[in-house]
């Protein structure tokens, strides 16, 4: 299994530019995240999709938008770059809860830099 | 809301010496999930627990679900200097699909 696999790894964006970060999970779990991480600091949470074909805001959801696209895959959607919204980002899955295990896994991060 | 609180923030030591850390709550917990993170990498899942009381172990690294369920340990024992980056404690918020986690404590090796 791959786990948690996103694309790209790097990304340089020019302010108002807009790009779509992939993620996919081969584990069959019901539950996917997006979380951006800044230097130094912690993991928030942007999106999340609770289940297939549901998404709700997290945290910092302003200035992206997400697609839960099937029970595999859900992307994270910038239509207008900005300076601010360079940071890593990192999507999750969970199986989601009930009687299941609660682990959640990240994938390896996209590096996205916006001039 | 609920914040996990996590002690040391950061730590020096030697290589070979035993590590422990911890992970507070100002509520229960029902899951508890430990992580290190290296620099430029994603988030790794070293340890879940899922029932107070409980003791496991991943290799070097044993964490426990405090009795209280509001409180989480971890220690690493005889540490190398691949023990190094950054470790933290995460749960499921009650009643919700959200996850919060812990400060992290930033471990340093000394060889």
């Amino acid at each position: 299994n791959a786990g948690v696999t996103q694309t790209p790894k790097f990304q340089v964006l020019k302010t108002g530019q807009s790009m779509t970060l992939q993620c996919a999970q081969d584990m069959n779990h019901n539950s996917m995240y997006w979380y951006r991480q800044d230097p130094g600091m912690g993991l928030r949470l942007i999106y999340y999709s609770a289940s297939e074909g549901t998404t709700d805001k997290g945290e910092v959801p302003n200035g992206y938008n997400v697609s839960r696209l099937n029970k595999r895959e859900f992307s994270l959607r910038l239509e207008s770059a900005a300076p601010s919204q360079t940071s890593v980002y990192f999507c999750a899955s969970t199986h989601g809860g009930g009687t299941v295990p609660l682990e959640q896994y990240f994938g390896p991060g996209t590096r996205l830099t916006v001039t | 809301g609920q914040q996990l609180n996590q002690s040391p923030q950061s730590m020096f030591i030697q290589e070979g010496e035993d590590v422990s850390m911890n992970c507070t709550s100002s509520s229960i917990f029902n899951t508890w999930l430990w992580y290190k993170q290296d620099p430029g990498e994603g988030p790794v899942l070293l340890i879940a627990l899922y029932k107070a009381g409980e003791l496991t172990s991943n290799g070097r690294l044993t964490a426990q679900f405090g009795i209280t369920r509001k409180d989480s340990f971890l220690n690493i024992s005889a540490s190398i200097p691949s023990d190094v980056g950054i470790y933290f404690c995460a749960g499921p918020s009650s009643g919700t699909y959200k996850y919060i986690f812990g400060t992290g404590t930033r471990l340093k090796v000394l060889a």
